[in-house]
């Protein structure tokens, strides 16, 4: 089945530090890739996303590469600010086959002052 | 102008009591999802809806049913509520069953006691 593996947290990182959250993946089709973010006592929203191999999904400075030789999407920002405090999750869903979307288990940021 | 709406937002009760959530979403799309995230944020597909039919039912006990009136509203009825229910249970919706973002509602945080 389809699966996703996010590096465990909590992360916790100053302001202006530099963030990476690993993200890999199997499945039994051709995915398309999320990353969705999680504030606290919120539900989850999109932060970006990607739909075929070598795309970059990019906002509010997070970015992301779907790679397909590497099944990985890792998240990256150059400067992490305290509001990006919170539960980033990465997910994938194949269209074709079983449509069920499939999530990691969350990545916990915390950013200090 | 809430894109997806869920109630109650705070659940509290008894084992043994049955109880139902309410969703609702006004982006006009054709399929909506029921999660459940556990107290480490592990976020677990339910069920899923496409045009008022159920297309994803993953393992889950029978004691949970959900009813889809109309394309835009799906509810959560939970019978004989047991302790390891208590959760946040999270509604999406999504424009269909494809590679499509999915959008959250703020979630309902049930307890049982």
């Amino acid at each position: 089945g389809d699966s996703v593996t996010q590096m465990e947290g909590p992360v916790t990182l100053s302001e202006e530090a530099c963030l990476t959250i690993n993200c890999t993946y199997t499945a039994t089709g051709y995915p398309s890739l999320f990353w969705y973010v999680q504030y606290p006592g919120e539900g989850l929203q999109l932060l970006l996303k990607a739909t075929k191999a070598d795309d970059k999904g990019s906002n509010k400075g997070f970015e992301a590469t779907y790679r397909k030789e590497t099944t990985s999407f890792h998240l990256e920002k150059g400067s992490v600010q305290v509001s990006d405090s919170a539960v980033y999750f990465c997910a994938l869903i194949v269209s074709g086959g079983s449509y069920i979307p499939t999530f990691g288990r969350g990545t916990s940021l915390i950013v200090h002052p | 102008d809430t894109a997806v709406s869920q109630t109650p937002k705070y659940l509290v009760t008894q084992m043994g009591n049955d109880k139902s959530i309410k969703c609702e979403q006004n982006l006009g799309h054709d399929t909506m999802y029921w999660y459940k995230q556990d107290s480490k944020k592990f976020l677990k597909i339910m069920f899923s809806y496409n045009n008022k039919e159920l297309i994803i039912n993953e393992t889950v006990p029978n004691r949970f049913s959900p009813k889809s009136p109309d394309k835009a509203h799906l509810n959560l009825h939970i019978n004989s509520l047991e302790l390891g229910d208590s959760a946040v249970y999270f509604c999406a919706s999504s424009q269909d069953v494809g590679k499509r973002t999915q959008y959250f509602g703020p979630g309902t945080r049930l307890l049982v006691l």
